[in-house]
C-alpha cells in the first residue's frame, strides 16, 4: 500500500544535540511538508518542498534544517538551536497541482528532551 | 492572508445525538476547503473537501460539509455520532494556486455513552 512512512516514532533528544526525523514516502508525489503540532495551536508549517533539491521555509523554520534530495524523501533535522523542540512532528506529501489536492500524512513523530 | 478560525476547541455530545464542528475561513480569492480527522498519535486523515460544484459534500464515516460562500462558512455535520468518532478535527483551506494549506486550531469531539 502507499503511504507516508515517519520513523521513529518516539524520539529524544539531549541537550545541544542534533537529531534528524525521517520522511520516507512512496506515492509519487511531487510535494512534502513538515508540520509541528502542539496541544490547542493546531499545525504548524515548518518547511515544505514542491521539488528534489529546492525547499521553502514556512511559519516557524528557525531552529529546524530539511533536504530534498529525493523525491521521495524529505529529512528534518531539529537543531540545538531549537530551544523548545517538544512536539508532535507530522510530515506530508501532496499530488502537485493548484492547490486542489489534498495532504496526506504519515503517524508522526513525537519528540521530547532528555 | 486566508485564515482558519474553529468556533469551538471542544465539543461534547452524547452518543447517536447528531453534531455540527463549526469553521470559518477568510480569503480574498477561490478557495478549496478540506476536513481532517486526528485520532489519538496519529496522523490526520482526509475526511472530506471542497473544490467546486455541490456546496454539500458528502465524505467518511457518514460526515458532511456545507461550504457557505456568503457567510465563509465550511461547517461539519454528523446526524448520529458513535463511541469511536472520538477524535480531534481540523479544518484546513487553501487558495487557488497556493502551495500551502491553512489549518484552524482543532475542535476535540467527546462522545458520551
Amino acid at each position: 500500500d502507499g503511504g507516508i512512512t515517519q520513523s521513529p516514532k518516539y524520539l529524544f533528544r539531549k541537550e545541544g544535540q542534533n537529531v534528524t526525523l525521517s520522511c520516507e514516502q512512496n506515492l509519487n508525489h511531487d510535494a512534502m511538508y513538515w508540520y509541528r503540532q502542539d496541544p490547542g495551536q493546531g499545525l504548524r508549517l515548518i518547511y515544505y518542498s514542491q521539488i528534489v533539491n529546492d525547499f521553502q521555509k514556512g511559519d516557524i523554520a528557525e531552529g529546524y534544517s530539511v533536504s530534498r534530495e529525493k523525491k521521495e524523501s524529505f529529512p528534518l533535522t531539529v537543531t540545538s538551536a531549537q530551544k523548545n523542540p517538544t512536539a508532535f512532528y507530522l510530515c506530508a506529501s501532496r499530488m502537485g497541482g493548484w492547490g486542489n489536492q489534498p495532504q496526506h500524512f504519515g503517524d508522526g513523530t513525537r519528540l521530547s528532551i532528555l | 492572508a486566508q485564515s482558519v478560525t474553529q468556533l469551538d476547541s471542544q465539543v461534547p455530545v452524547f452518543e447517536e445525538a447528531p453534531v455540527e464542528l463549526r469553521c470559518n475561513y477568510s480569503s480574498s480569492v477561490s478557495v478549496y476547503l478540506f476536513w481532517y480527522v486526528q485520532y489519538p498519535n496519529q496522523g490526520l486523515q482526509l475526511l472530506l473537501k471542497y473544490l467546486s460544484g455541490s456546496t454539500l459534500v458528502k465524505g467518511i464515516n457518514g460526515f458532511e460539509a456545507e461550504f457557505n460562500k456568503s457567510q465563509t462558512s465550511f461547517h461539519l455535520r454528523k446526524p448520529s455520532v458513535h463511541i469511536s468518532d472520538t477524535a480531534e478535527y481540523f479544518c484546513a483551506v487553501s487558495e487557488w494556486g497556493a502551495q500551502k494549506l491553512v489549518f484552524g486550531q482543532g475542535t476535540r469531539l467527546t462522545i458520551n455513552p
